[in-house]
């Protein structure tokens, strides 16, 4: 069965500082999507990010990027110019043939 | 505006009560999904419905039930079976049934006990 693992429960980035969050996965597939989702206060999970296995470019959305090792079986979030209003839970997800598949969680807080 | 909604926002439940959590979509998605979500804990899936009148069990599926009578609702009733349904309720739906597709998500149901 995949699994997924997030080894940072918190962490912690000033203000306008880049911050990443580690991610890595166990799998014997190959073709593969992977996710980060973010979940704010309100609870509410929302898309952040996708990449998908067959891709060697690293996904970017705006300030939120990846850096996907296929190898290594990694799959890292980098947020650039962090601000206030990205403090939320993130989870990395794996999704393959069968069920997605979410980490515990990362804790981030935004220090002003 | 095109979403997931689910009602109620905080829902209370009596000993030996069954209490339905309901699910919308007006995505036109074909797979919706029921997660469950504990205190620092990452998402764990309940049921999910690939098709109208078709759904499968999750890996938490006991002491839940589900339908799927209409493509856009995905109601979840969590009967007396469950001995500790105090948690956070998501749903989700996708395009498609492959779990390569992203999956959107409603906004939540927390679930308390009296």
């Amino acid at each position: 069965a995949q699994t997924v693992t997030q080894s940072q429960p918190e962490m912690s980035v000033q203000e306008a500082e880049t911050v990443t969050l580690s991610c890595t996965y166990d799998t014997s597939e190959s073709d593969y999507y992977l996710f980060w989702y973010k979940q704010p206060p309100s609870r509410q999970m929302i898309l952040v990010i996708r990449q998908e296995a067959y891709k060697q470019q690293n996904a970017t959305e705006n300030r939120f990027s990846v850096n996907f090792q296929k190898a290594a079986k990694s799959f890292s979030l980098k947020i650039s110019d962090s601000q206030l209003g990205d403090a939320a839970m993130y989870f990395c997800a794996y999704g393959g043939a069968q069920k997605l598949v979410f980490g515990q969680g990362t804790r981030l807080t935004i220090n002003p | 505006d095109g979403g997931i909604t689910q009602s109620p926002k905080y829902l209370f439940r009596k000993e030996g009560q069954n209490v339905t959590l309901s699910c919308e979509q007006n995505l036109n998605h074909d797979a919706m999904y029921w997660y469950r979500q504990d205190p620092g804990q990452g998402l764990r899936l309940i049921y999910y419905s690939q098709i109208v009148n078709d759904f499968q069990k999750g890996d938490i599926a006991e002491g839940y039930s589900v339908s799927r009578e209409k493509k856009e609702s995905f109601p979840l009733t969590v009967t007396s079976a469950q001995k500790n349904p105090t948690a956070f309720y998501l749903c989700a739906s996708s395009m498609g049934a492959l779990n390569q597709e992203t999956q959107y998500f409603g906004p939540g149901t927390r679930l308390l006990v009296l």
